[in-house]
């Protein structure tokens, strides 16, 4: 079964950091962009960064630049967010997402998530 | 930046109903546009890729359309199942999802 499990969510006081992980299982991990997209309490999805397949190019939402770092582990079959200086605004539900790519264009869609963590900035 | 909008932000149906969802680009995207479902407490789903592909699993009565910076998608008679919110994303250009689209019950 292709899964994806995201784990490291939890409190964290203004300015802290939290590193959040996600366990890729069920598919060929080292052959994927993946993505973390978070979704605010009672607001819509937000992209927040990606990465290919062996880490060499990294994409982010303005908001997380400088603060946020995307990395993966295809050995370990896992994707990492190291968030630092968090602000209330980033308190949020954290998905991963495998990103598909639609043979023979370069066009893709986020088409298996995890089922989310959640992350608190309060003091 | 591609900024994404989508109209209505709500609608209420009834079992039975065609509904039409709209999504507009910022600026020219092709056909780099997806459809998500989103049920309160769970994960999106994709729905539709590449603005007209439906996605395998997904019933036949989700359709999308559109290409350039104007797409639909479409749900022929609504099911029980379907009330939830509905997002669009571009991925001309790194990805942006659309406010999303609370579709109720009537």
């Amino acid at each position: 079964e292709v899964q994806l499990v995201e784990s490291g969510g939890g409190l964290v006081q203004p300015g802290g950091s939290l590193r959040l992980s996600c366990a890729a299982s069920g598919f060929t991990f080292r052959s994927y962009w993946m993505n973390w997209v978070r979704q605010a309490p009672g607001k819509g999805l937000e992209w927040v960064a990606n990465i290919d397949q062996d880490g060499s190019e990294k994409y982010y939402v303005d908001s997380v630049k400088g603060r946020f770092t995307i990395s993966r582990d295809n050995a370990k079959n896992s994707l990492f967010l190291q968030m630092n200086s968090l602000t209330a605004e980033d308190t949020a539900v954290y998905y991963c997402a495998r990103e598909m790519i639609v043979v023979p264009t370069d066009m893709d869609a986020l088409d298996v998530w995890g089922q989310g963590t959640m992350v608190t900035v309060s003091s | 930046d591609i900024q994404m909008t989508q109209s209505p932000s709500s609608l209420s149906a009834s079992v039975g109903d065609r509904v039409t969802i709209t999504c507009r680009a910022s600026q020219y995207i092709n056909s780099y546009l997806n459809w998500y479902q989103q049920k309160p407490g769970k994960a999106p789903k994709l729905l539709i890729y590449t603005a007209s592909s439906l996605q395998s699993g997904v019933p036949s009565r989700f359709s999308g359309s559109g290409s350039g910076t104007d797409f639909t998608l479409t749900i022929t008679s609504l099911q029980p199942e379907d009330f939830a919110t509905y997002y669009c994303q571009q991925s001309y250009y790194t990805h942006t999802f659309g406010p999303g689209t609370k579709l109720e019950i009537k």
